[in-house]
């Protein structure tokens, strides 16, 4: 099994829609959690980390959910903008070194 | 700010040649990572600094060393490249482990 595992899709919805993705991850002892965009041959940029308590950022709205081991990202009132991948990075603690882990990616593409 | 950058933005290189990467960050950030995306593939470790002087290796450091002599700098060496090392370079940084990591624009880099 994938330390941390995304859906690729493309996930092809219009302007307006609601989408939400999932990451799921398998080490259970995870630390921290974050959602990058990245932008097709540009780098990754940060989009939001997540909170246990879930977090909200305009139209953005990350979820944490430790008992089934899953991150969320729910994206309301889609714009052409937010056509882009989405990364899910996990932190983790193995031998005394903390790792990050990235999702290899969800492809989204908001349409006109 | 300049954040993280990355030069060359493109290198075609040929089997056998040596080259270095080079990466720099203005945000005093202690921490450097190195990692290489390939095509439908998460971003991969390859090498990581937690300080200047202080070097370990990460998920795939075959066929790559790297120093890190000041705060700022942290330049990936490849030697006797090779068509496998064919890939997108990120340079990131971060201030602490299991925050947030800022990329530069990335090296695109052909081994033919």
């Amino acid at each position: 099994r994938k330390e941390v595992e995304q859906d690729p899709g493309p996930f092809n919805v219009p302007e307006g829609a609601t989408v939400a993705f999932n990451c799921t991850y398998s080490n259970s002892a995870s630390q921290s959690f974050f959602w990058y965009r990245q932008d097709c041959r540009k780098e990754p940029k940060l989009l939001m980390s997540v909170y246990s308590s879930g977090n909200e950022d305009g139209r953005f709205t990350a979820q944490l959910n430790r008992a089934s081991q899953y991150i969320s990202l729910l994206i309301r009132d889609s714009k052409l903008s937010d056509s882009a991948t989405y990364l899910c990075v996990v932190t983790v603690y193995p031998s005394g070194t903390y790792k990050y882990i990235f999702g290899t990616g969800t492809r989204l593409k908001v349409l006109a | 700010n300049a954040g993280v950058t990355q030069t060359p933005k493109f290198r075609i290189l040929k089997i056998g040649q040596s080259m270095t990467l080079q990466c720099a960050q203005d945000m005093n950030h202690n921490y450097m990572y190195w990692y290489r995306q390939d095509p439908g593939m998460g971003l991969k470790l390859i090498y990581y600094s937690v300080g200047a002087g202080i070097t370990d290796k990460g998920e795939v450091p075959n066929g790559y060393n790297v120093s890190r002599s000041t705060t700022e700098d942290f330049p990936l060496r490849l030697e006797l490249a090779a068509p496998s090392q064919t890939s997108v370079y990120f340079c990131a940084s971060s201030g602490a482990y299991q925050e947030t990591q800022y990329f530069g624009p990335g090296t695109r880099l052909l081994v033919l």
